[in-house]
């Protein structure tokens, strides 16, 4: 089963706009780590924000935030007020406290229309 | 900057040749992860090492070989090389379990 399953490969979204990025998780690791980094054409990857898996609040980053679901399983990232230099993909991954490696997701190519 | 640096950037070889990409992770951190993108497999994680001994392996072929150095830096080597292995090699550092990964700028190394 997929670790880390991103279902939008791509996304459009009007400049200052915001939007939602989609990220379901699978895990029975009851602690857990969950991320999000953003690619742009570029190619760096850019962290963006953490979400533990005993985090009582949504993580927060400036213009990001993750709408965290623990019971779904779900960890969504949300731009608020658009940037065109938001267009980048961006990928959702998970760490579990047991295991050695970042699960990623396919990632979500963002385009940010003017 | 992130602090992990990889070297070199940009790689152009030819088929059967043997490349060697180097990584020094950021100050502090002991793991090193390596990871592959390519256009149809995405981000594949091949392998970590962990205060220069191997702790984890993932998609690596056989033809790729990692080593961490007691400084920690560490180098992937691939030979024999393919059209296929064509891709985007990140290097990634890490403090511990309970925190993200610092990626390098990556390798693009490309196969001709």
């Amino acid at each position: 089963a997929q670790k880390i399953t991103q279902t939008q490969p791509g996304m459009f979204v009007q400049e200052k706009e915001a939007v939602t990025l989609d990220c379901t998780y699978d895990t029975s690791d009851p602690s857990y780590g969950l991320f999000w980094y953003k690619q742009p054409s570029s190619g760096e990857m850019i962290f963006l924000i953490y979400q533990g898996s005993y985090d009582q609040q949504n993580a927060t980053e400036g213009r990001y935030s993750l709408n965290f679901q623990k019971a779904r399983k779900s960890a969504n990232l949300v731009i608020s007020a658009s940037q065109l230099g938001d267009s980048a993909m961006y990928f959702c991954a998970m760490r579990e406290e047991r295991g050695n490696q970042f699960y990623f997701g396919t990632g979500t190519s963002l385009t940010v229309i003017p | 900057d992130s602090g992990v640096t990889q070297t070199p950037k940009h790689l152009i070889t030819a088929t059967g040749q043997r490349v060697t990409l180097r990584c020094s992770p950021r100050s502090g951190d002991l793991s090193v992860y390596w990871y592959q993108q390519s256009l149809d497999q995405g981000l594949q994680f091949l392998i970590q090492y962990y205060n220069g001994e191997e702790r984890a392996k993932g998609n690596i072929l056989e033809r790729f070989s990692a080593q961490q150095f007691p400084d920690l830096h560490s180098e992937l080597n691939l030979s024999s090389l393919e059209l296929g292995d064509s891709a985007l090699y990140f290097c990634a550092s890490s403090v511990g379990t309970r925190h993200g990964y610092t990626f390098g700028s990556g390798t693009r190394l490309t196969v001709v």
